[in-house]
């Protein structure tokens, strides 16, 4: 079974500055998405970022990007210049793109704070 | 376009009732998820729809939590005879296909007296 591990339950940066949230996985298969969503104290779970495995480049959108490192099955994302409206849980997960049901696999989360 | 919207934003019932958890996906999305999210379990995958193919319930915990989606749209997510340990956040999610990236609804926060 796939399983997905944050290993860092809070994380805090100043604003401006840039901070990189840790997500490793565990799969067998090699074909496969990996996604950061964000989770504000409203609930709504927000899609960062993702990216495909195929994909050897890593995926990026304005002030956040990935480190996506396939064979030590590593995802990290940075987030540059980091302002006060990111302050949320951000959660790693994982989709197996090869099965018949694209449920994700999410991580416990990392709870992310801005110092002003 | 209108987002996910799920109903009731906030249900509070006593041990052993029924309730009813409403999703009402993105129009045109074809498939449809129902997660779980609770302090010790994390986000935990219920069940998904896809089209008119039968439901994967793999991630259904009981047999008391069933789920129904009519018409390829509308989605009820029922726990029976609730118990303590539902008490949770139910998140619903859709999706253009299955393999599209999943937009979420705001949740139903469940609190079981």
């Amino acid at each position: 079974a796939q399983t997905v591990t944050q290993s860092q339950p809070e994380m805090s940066v100043q604003e401006a500055e840039t901070v990189t949230l840790s997500c490793t996985y565990d799969t067998s298969e090699s074909d496969y998405y990996l996604f950061w969503y964000k989770q504000p104290p409203s609930r709504q779970m927000i899609l960062v970022i993702r990216q495909e495995a195929y994909k050897q480049q890593n995926a990026t959108e304005n002030r956040f990007s990935v480190n996506f490192q396939k064979a030590a099955k590593s995802f990290s994302l940075k987030i540059s210049d980091s302002q006060l409206g990111d302050a949320a849980m951000y959660f790693c997960a994982y989709d197996y793109s090869g099965g018949s049901n694209y449920k994700l696999t999410f991580g416990k989360g990392t709870l992310l704070t801005v110092n002003p | 376009g209108a987002g996910v919207s799920q109903s009731p934003s906030n249900k509070v019932t006593e041990k052993g009732k029924d309730v009813e958890l409403r999703c009402d996906p993105i129009s045109g999305h074809t498939a449809l998820y129902w997660y779980r999210q609770s302090l010790g379990q994390g986000l935990e995958f219920l069940i998904y729809f896809q089209g008119n193919s039968a439901p994967d319930k793999s991630g259904l915990p009981s047999d008391r939590f069933s789920a129904e989606r009519t018409g390829g749209s509308v989605s009820t997510l029922t726990i029976q005879r609730t118990q303590q340990e539902d008490s949770a956040v139910y998140l619903c999610a859709s999706s253009f296909s299955g393999a599209q990236p999943q937009h979420f609804g705001d949740g139903t926060r469940l609190s079981i007296l």
